[in-house]
């Protein structure tokens, strides 16, 4: 089973607002609303920004945002700021298994 | 604060088996949570390895379970990992991972490099 299929890399000014997708099949992201989105500072352990598709954990700014449409869910981020440059990655429930997307670099210009 | 700190040999022989150990500090991991391991090869993407609840039910990646282990030592505050018969395609950053069941993981550990190298 592939992995989900996320852009390589995004980027926005401060204070502007990004999106990244995460598309997957019937089997995962569109069979489940279990689709969970981590923030990653190389070297850091990552961090839980969204579960259960729109769930936001406590302490998570409301800046990050997540929803999902058919087969592909995505992760919203407002405002940007400098702290929220990293890596983002998508995880899915897929019955047997969590599947994970690539992963997104986020640069804040 | 729950932490999760992970610790074993950076590298491995090929056919031999790798054994890493997962320590959580700030929770009892008998209180809850299904505990396992996700792993990265180098350029690649996350792979779930598999995750164990602290009464033994185990969930392992169908493409791994023949090849794996994790168990739990309540005593300790610890889990485990053991992968038989490397290869160097299980070179990669091992993550521990503290989730809630439904591949939604709460805590993680900054990950530790194997290498499987003769």
């Amino acid at each position: 089973q592939s992995a989900l299929t996320q852009p390589p890399s995004a980027s926005g000014s401060p204070g502007q607002s990004v999106t990244i997708s995460c598309t997957g099949t019937s089997s995962d992201v569109g069979g489940y609303n279990y689709v969970s989105w981590y923030q990653h500072h190389p070297g850091k352990a990552p961090k839980l920004m969204i579960y259960e598709v729109n769930k936001r954990p406590s302490g998570v700014p409301d800046r990050f945002s997540g929803s999902k449409s058919g087969n592909t869910a995505s992760l919203t981020v407002s405002g940007l700021q400098a702290e929220d440059e990293a890596d983002y990655y998508c995880c899915s429930y897929a019955g047997d298994k969590g599947l994970f997307g690539g992963g997104t670099k986020l640069t804040v210009l | 604060q729950v932490q999760l700190q992970e610790s074993g040999p950076g590298l491995v022989k090929p056919s031999e088996t790798l054994s890493l150990t997962c320590t959580v500090s700030g929770y009892s991991i008998s209180s809850g949570y299904y505990w396992g391991w996700i792993r990265q090869p180098p350029g690649k993407e996350l792979e779930w390895i598999g995750s164990m609840y602290h009464s033994g039910t185990t969930y392992y990646n169908p493409s791994l379970k023949s090849r794996v282990t994790i168990s739990v030592d309540t005593s300790k505050n610890q889990f485990s990992l053991k992968l038989n018969s490397v290869t160097a395609t299980d070179t990669a950053v091992y993550f521990c991972t503290g989730d809630r069941a439904y591949a939604t993981i709460d805590y993680w550990g900054r990950g530790t490099l194997v290498t499987v190298s003769s």
